[in-house]
């Protein structure tokens, strides 16, 4: 079985300052890994894949095997960061995703 | 516009009764999922269509059922609707196999009463 875990439902920071938001996840197998973000008012998009290793509006996100993590990273947050954001799984040949319950980043002015 | 189209967009349905949702997928996309999200929630993997057939189901009961077409639109019926299907259901097409990213809809607000 597979589990995606996001610890935080609220998180806060301010303008400027660092953003962790953290993803754990178990799966027995080689899982792909994915960010999702929903702004408010918008449907859910990618933000992010593990396979990709790219930098998408300055948000990053390591593969850690041997922790089973996965947390998305901001050196500097931005008011337009705002937003619900979720972890997804995705098993070796599957073609659907399983999400954790998603962690709304507020970003205080 | 060529992006995932789901109708309505919202709906009150009475509790035993049936409800269809409608998802146009996006252009070039042969894979349509359904997701359920409650509130407070993460979608939930319902089932998968491609090529007109399931192809992957979570754990919904067999109440929930969907249909894919020819040009790839779906729809996700559920009969004898109880109060917890109240959520908001999710569409997203993708093309098949390796990495993909699924492309998702609006979604459909079913409030059971």
């Amino acid at each position: 079985a597979q589990r995606v875990t996001q610890p935080e439902k609220l998180l806060s920071v301010f303008k400027g300052a660092p953003v962790e938001l953290k993803c754990n996840y178990s799966y027995s197998g080689s899982p792909e890994l994915f960010w999702y973000v929903q702004y408010s008012r918008q449907r859910l998009q990618l933000l992010l894949r593990h396979i990709s290793r790219e930098s998408i509006k300055g948000f990053t996100a390591d593969l850690n095997k041997g922790e089973t993590s996965f947390h998305l990273k901001k050196p500097f947050a931005q008011e337009e960061d705002s937003a619900m954001y979720y972890c997804a799984l995705k098993r070796s040949g599957a073609n659907n995703l399983f999400f954790g319950t998603g962690t709304r980043l507020t970003v205080i002015p | 516009e060529t992006g995932v189209t789901q109708s309505p967009t919202h709906l009150i349905k009475t509790r035993g009764q049936q409800v269809t949702l409608r998802c146009s997928s996006q252009s070039g996309h042969n894979t349509v999922s359904w997701y359920q999200q409650a509130l407070g929630q993460g979608p939930q993997f319902i089932f998968q269509y491609y090529r007109e057939e399931e192809n992957g189901r979570g754990n919904f009961p067999p109440r929930f059922s969907g249909l894919q077409f020819p040009n790839y639109s779906s729809e996700l019926n559920v009969n004898a609707l109880e109060l917890d299907d109240s959520a908001l259901y999710l569409c997203a097409s993708s093309v098949p196999g390796g990495v993909t990213e699924a492309f998702f809809g609006q979604g459909t607000r079913l409030t059971v009463v």
